[in-house]
């Protein structure tokens, strides 16, 4: 059984930074694209990084670049995002998520999700 | 980016009633066209990729269809587990954008 265990959130100061994390077991997780996937209160859901399966590709939104990095650790089958310079608009719920992977092409659908971990940026 | 546009963003109906939420792109996005369910303080879940491929585990009421712009979810009898937002999100032009979400409550 596939399971993401997300743990990092939590209310940090304008400004500031913190550091999620994913953990992944049931797949083999080098294998595998992941994504991270934010949704603002009572909002839809909105793309904001996703990193190759080795780590050496990474992909940002417009509205975290330069602020967010998102790494994995392969051996410790770990996804991270750590946020710099947060913002009052990165207040959001953070869902990791694998990507598909369908005879050895990387699909862009989610077919499972970490269970959210809730970032609050409020002074 | 692509936009997408679904409608309506909420509707009620009655148990067994047929629905059908509709999902335009701003461009052509092929058939690389998902679907998502997501039920409140849940992570969302997939319920059909690629227009019309139902993971396992969906019910076979529910159905996709289109191509291109338009793309359709459609629950042919709404039953009362299916209450719930609904996602739809292209993959054919990265980055991946979603749909503002659909409401489907029971009457």
């Amino acid at each position: 059984e596939v399971q993401l265990v997300q743990s990092g959130g939590g209310l940090v100061q304008p400004g500031g930074s913190l550091r999620l994390s994913c953990v992944a077991s049931g797949f083999i997780f080098n294998k595998y694209a992941m994504t991270w996937v934010r949704q603002a209160p009572g909002k839809g859901l909105e793309w904001v990084s996703d990193i190759s399966a080795s780590g050496g590709t990474a992909n940002y939104a417009d509205s975290v670049k330069g602020r967010f990095t998102i790494s994995r650790d392969n051996s410790r089958d770990t996804l991270y995002l750590q946020m710099n310079s947060l913002r009052a608009d990165d207040t959001a719920v953070y869902y990791c998520a694998k990507v598909a992977l369908v005879h050895y092409l990387v699909r862009y659908y989610f077919q499972d999700w970490g269970q959210g971990a809730l970032v609050t940026v409020s002074s | 980016d692509i936009q997408m546009t679904q409608s309506p963003s909420s509707l009620s109906a009655s148990v067994g009633d047929s629905v059908t939420i509709t999902c335009q792109a701003s461009q052509d996005v092929g058939k690389y066209l998902n679907w998502y369910q997501q039920k409140p303080g849940k992570a969302p879940r997939l319920m059909i990729h690629d227009t019309s491929d139902l993971e396992a585990g969906v019910p076979s009421r529910i159905s996709g269809g289109g191509s291109g712009t338009v793309f359709t979810f459609t629950i042919s009898s709404l039953q009362p587990e299916d209450t719930a937002t609904y996602y739809c999100q292209q993959y054919d032009n990265l980055p991946v954008t979603f749909g503002g979400g659909t409401k489907v409550e029971i009457k």
